[in-house]
């Protein structure tokens, strides 16, 4: 069983739709990565947590340290917004672990 | 601000070769760390350089080796390659590294073809 799981791993929503990707952890960790990777390969960091709620724009992201679980939303969904979305998390080793990632498409 | 610069950006070898790849992090970053991605296995974690000293190596075997420069630009070497190395090879850096819950900026990646 992978130390991170995350769901759905494929996910279509039509625009303006709400979106919640999740993320749950078996291990203790330090700290939780949101990335975005698009087609090509770059990443980008989305968020970093260690506890309680961030926002970013139309992005939210929230961790539960107690349930070992995370969640990303995004709200008012956009094409753009199509990209495949990873959560990694940092384990007291100072690795990140990651999640297999989520396919988000996002039809106009 | 430049971003973290990786290159090659492609690049194709055959079974037995060894190859290079570079990574230059954004300027004032000490830590730079290594990653494989694959369709099979995802995102796995290689190694992390700070202030040029390796301060963890996740579950590779020796083949995949690396060193950081005192200009905190880094290399990672894969040597006897083999058909399973292929790959996306990315780097990030950070301020602080991994341990102090940085933010990592990552590149753009090698894609690494193995024949």
């Amino acid at each position: 069983k992978n130390e991170v799981e995350q769901s759905p791993q494929n996910l279509t929503a039509q625009e303006g739709e709400f979106i919640t990707i999740n993320c749950s952890y078996s291990v203790g960790i330090s700290a939780l990565h949101w990335l975005q990777q698009h087609p090509g390969g770059g990443i980008v960091s989305l968020f970093m947590l260690s506890s309680g709620k961030k926002k970013h724009g139309r992005l939210i992201a929230t961790i539960n340290i107690q349930e070992k679980h995370s969640s990303l939303h995004i709200t008012a969904s956009h094409p753009r917004d199509s990209a495949v979305y990873i959560c990694a998390a940092l384990v007291p080793a100072r690795q990140l672990t990651f999640g297999s990632g989520t396919q988000l498409t996002v039809l106009p | 601000k430049a971003g973290v610069t990786q290159t090659p950006r492609y690049l194709i070898k055959t079974r037995g070769q060894q190859v290079t790849l570079s990574c230059s992090p954004i300027s004032g970053h000490r830590s730079v760390s290594w990653y494989q991605q694959t369709p099979g296995q995802g995102l796995q974690f290689l190694f992390e350089y700070f202030s040029e000293t390796q301060r963890n190596k996740g579950n590779f075997p020796g083949r995949f080796s690396g060193r950081q420069f005192s200009n905190s630009r880094s290399e990672m070497n894969v040597s006897t390659l083999e058909l399973g190395d292929s790959a996306l090879y990315l780097c990030a850096s950070s301020l602080q590294g991994l341990g102090a819950k940085n933010i990592q900026y990552f590149g753009a990646g090698t894609r690494l073809s193995v024949l």
